[in-house]
């Protein structure tokens, strides 16, 4: 089975602190994705990447940056995390082959909250 | 700007009671549509839909796509307290060159004992 995992489950920060959120996965995907999820509003993505050191800006990348050394590892980075920036923080990966399903795998999420 | 709706917002059932969740989409280049149950925690997989009017099965869930009207319901039938989740319907933009997906809101079931 896939599995995805997100370092913390639940994560309180100051606001002005730089904040790391890790993902790992261990199936091998070129794909890995950086979304935040918020009442009414979805999932929304923040970031992606299609291989090592490659990375493409989603639908709201203002405030966060990426990083992919690895290719199982993900990293979405928040240089100076702020109040608006709480949420949920949910990570994906999938295969870059086209099969019948070609799914996103999801992560368990991390909850943080910036004070 | 490629969009996906769900309803209802929320809906409470009782065990045993059959439910339909809905899903509609604008997208430019649409190339398929997933739906995927989040408990608590990770969203998991449940259909991809490419063709009209080919009913996916699993178990008691089901899911059907309609490209010409640009919708999708998702059915369960004979509810279970396990089935309380939200229901997330997202939707393939292949326009860009990666797998980019739509996500709608949500439908949050919960079934009653």
């Amino acid at each position: 089975d896939v599995k995805v995992t997100q370092s913390s489950r639940y994560l309180v920060k100051r606001t002005g602190e730089k904040v790391f959120l890790e993902c790992v996965q261990d199936m091998d995907h070129e794909n890995m994705f950086w979304y935040r999820q918020d009442p009414g509003l979805g999932l929304r993505l923040i970031y992606f990447s299609y291989d090592v050191k490659m990375k493409e800006k989603g639908d709201i990348p203002e405030g966060y940056s990426v990083s992919r050394e690895k290719k199982e590892r993900f990293s979405l980075i928040l240089e100076s995390a702020s109040t608006n920036q709480t949420s949920m923080y949910l990570c994906a990966s999938s295969s870059l082959v086209r099969g019948p399903y070609n799914e996103q795998f999801f992560g368990p999420g991390t909850r943080l909250t910036v004070l | 700007e490629d969009k996906v709706v769900q309803s209802p917002l929320s809906l409470v059932v009782h065990e045993g009671d059959t439910v339909t969740l809905n899903c509609s989409y604008e997208v430019t280049n649409f190339r398929s549509l997933l739906w995927y149950k989040q408990e608590k925690k990770a969203p998991t997989f449940l259909f991809m839909l490419t063709s009209s009017g080919i009913e996916k099965k699993s178990g008691r869930l089901s899911s059907i796509l309609d490209k010409k009207e640009l919708f999708s319901i998702l059915n369960i039938t004979a509810t279970q307290t396990g089935d309380s989740a939200v229901y997330l319907c997202a939707v393939e933009d292949g326009n860009t060159g990666f797998q980019k997906l739509v996500f709608g809101t949500g439908t949050r079931l919960l079934v009653s004992p």
